[in-house]
């Protein structure tokens, strides 16, 4: 059962131009999204974070935007940068999951992203 | 300051085999979680430390699969017994305060192999 989904597995932007990289949820308890970038040979890195009282969070040249209503949240990067070049994953946090409130997260299956010069 | 080590990077092993894979923490980051990517596959949580309290071992996909955390940094993921389903690369994370800040901290992984 895959709770957090990525359908899109490549995504290929030329420079200067806007990446939109999607993720669907199923699980409406989820309360925190995050976007992790991951090159390859290197662990994921955090990128940006969203909680679920808020539709869009900037930071740069990368913004998230949530749209609860459809279980739908996006990473936009403007201006897209060759050395954004990255496999990209979403998650999610469950605030009930084993009982307590911490961080597991759950990813989705990840976006790779080629950025043309 | 130093992010979070693993060792080895790569394993190769024969089926039927243990493996033990390590994981240093950064210093002060109070959680821990092991978590694994197969081929094509997202990210597949594990197991969780968090300071002296019970980890949660919920992501374990069989009792061949354990781990410990020594003296609240450096933990080991054990595999007894591997089987080829067991390849993929393992990622370890940690993090300040799992209940506060929720952003994790990846190592760069140990991409297991077994034959």
């Amino acid at each position: 059962d895959q709770q957090v989904k990525q359908n899109s597995p490549s995504l290929s932007v030329q420079e200067g131009r806007i990446s939109i990289l999607n993720c669907d949820y199923t699980n409406s308890m989820f309360d925190y999204f995050l976007w992790y970038k991951k090159y390859p040979a290197e662990g994921p890195t955090f990128l940006i974070s969203i909680s679920s009282i808020k539709d869009k969070n900037e930071d740069g040249r990368f913004t998230v935007f949530l749209n609860k209503s459809a279980k739908h949240l996006s990473l936009h990067i403007v201006p897209s940068q060759p050395g954004d070049s990255a496999v990209y994953f979403c998650a999610a946090k469950d605030p009930l999951t084993g009982g307590t409130s911490y961080g597991k997260l759950t990813f989705g299956q990840g976006t790779i992203l080629t950025v043309h010069p | 300051g130093a992010g979070v080590s693993q060792s080895p990077s790569n394993k190769v092993t024969e089926k039927g085999k243990d493996v033990e894979l390590r994981c240093d923490p950064i210093s002060g980051h109070t959680a821990l979680y092991w978590y694994r990517q197969s081929l094509g596959q997202g990210l597949e949580f594990l197991i969780y430390f968090q300071g002296n309290s019970a980890p949660d071992k919920s992501g374990l996909p069989s009792d061949r699969f354990s781990a410990e955390r020594t003296g609240g940094s450096v933990s080991t993921l054990t595999i007894q017994r591997t089987q080829q389903e067991d390849s993929a690369v393992y990622l370890c994370a940690s993090s300040v305060s799992a209940s506060v800040i929720y952003e994790q901290y990846f190592g760069p992984g140990t991409r297991l192999t077994v034959t």
